[in-house]
C-alpha cells in the first residue's frame, strides 16, 4: 500500500523558506511523479509543483519565481521549497502521487501538514 | 490562463436523492485530463473519477462523470450519508493543474 507523509516546520516567519518533506512507502518515487498542492483556511485546492519519473520539474506560474521542487531517490523522498512567504501561504500543504495511468490526476494523497506565516 | 467554475456553490439534499454538479472551463479542454475529488473536513482530497469518467479503484458505481469541451458533470445517482462533503473538479492543460473552486453538497 502506497503511502505519503508530510513534513515540516509547522510554523515560518514571513519572509523565510517554508520546507517540507514528503517521505513515499510502498512505492518507488522514480517509478511515478509527484505533485504538491495547498488549501489555505476555508478556501480549494492550489497545485503548486511537478516532478516527473525524469526528475522534470514544472511550477505553478503563479508561484514559480518562489517555488522549487527535487527529490532524493536513495531516501524516496521529494520536497518542496517556498522562499520569501507571507500569511498568504499560510495552508495545508498536500503531496500526492500522479496515478491514473496515463491521465494527468492526484489519485493517492498524505494527511497534510498544516503550515503558517507568522511572526 | 484556465479557469474551472464550479457550480452550484452549495447544494443542500436528503439522502437518497440524485445530484449533478456542474464544472464549466473558461476554454475547451481534453477530457482526458478532467478529475473529480471528494474531500471532507480535515481529510485530504480523494480521487473519483478521472479522464472525464472513469471511476477511480474502489469508488462505487453509483459515481459517474461526462462532459466534453467545456462541459463536465458529476453525477451522485442516490445520495448516501458519506457522500456529504465538498467536489473539486481539475484539469491538466499546458504543465498546469487547475482546480474549480469546489461544490458543497450538505445534508438539508
Amino acid at each position: 500500500q502506497v503511502r505519503l507523509q508530510e513534513s515540516g516546520p509547522g510554523l515560518v516567519k514571513p519572509s523565510e523558506t517554508l520546507s517540507l518533506t514528503c517521505t513515499v512507502s510502498g512505492a518507488s518515487i522514480s517509478s511515478y511523479s509527484w505533485g504538491w498542492i495547498r488549501q489555505s483556511p476555508g478556501k480549494g485546492l492550489e497545485w503548486i509543483a511537478y516532478i516527473n519519473h525524469g526528475g522534470s520539474t514544472s511550477y505553478n506560474p503563479s508561484l514559480k519565481s518562489r517555488v522549487t521542487m527535487s527529490r532524493d531517490t536513495p531516501e524516496n523522498q521529494f520536497s518542496l521549497k517556498l522562499s520569501s512567504v507571507t500569511a498568504a501561504d499560510t495552508a495545508v500543504y498536500y503531496c500526492a502521487r500522479r496515478g491514473c495511468g496515463d491521465s494527468l490526476c492526484f489519485d493517492i494523497w498524505g494527511r497534510g501538514t498544516l503550515v503558517t506565516v507568522s511572526s | 490562463e484556465l479557469v474551472l467554475t464550479q457550480s452550484p456553490g452549495t447544494l443542500s439534499l436528503s439522502p437518497g436523492e440524485r445530484v449533478t454538479l456542474s464544472c464549466r472551463a473558461s476554454q475547451s479542454v481534453s477530457g482526458t485530463f478532467l478529475a473529480w475529488y471528494q474531500q471532507k473536513s480535515g481529510q485530504p482530497p480523494r480521487l473519483l473519477i478521472y479522464d472525464t469518467s472513469s471511476r477511480a479503484a474502489g469508488i462505487p458505481d453509483r459515481f459517474s462523470g461526462s462532459g466534453s469541451g467545456t462541459d463536465f458533470t458529476l453525477t451522485i445517482s442516490r445520495l448516501e450519508p458519506e457522500d456529504f462533503a465538498v467536489y473539486y473538479c481539475q484539469q491538466y492543460v499546458s504543465s498546469t493543474w487547475t482546480f474549480g473552486q469546489g461544490t458543497k453538497v450538505e445534508i438539508k
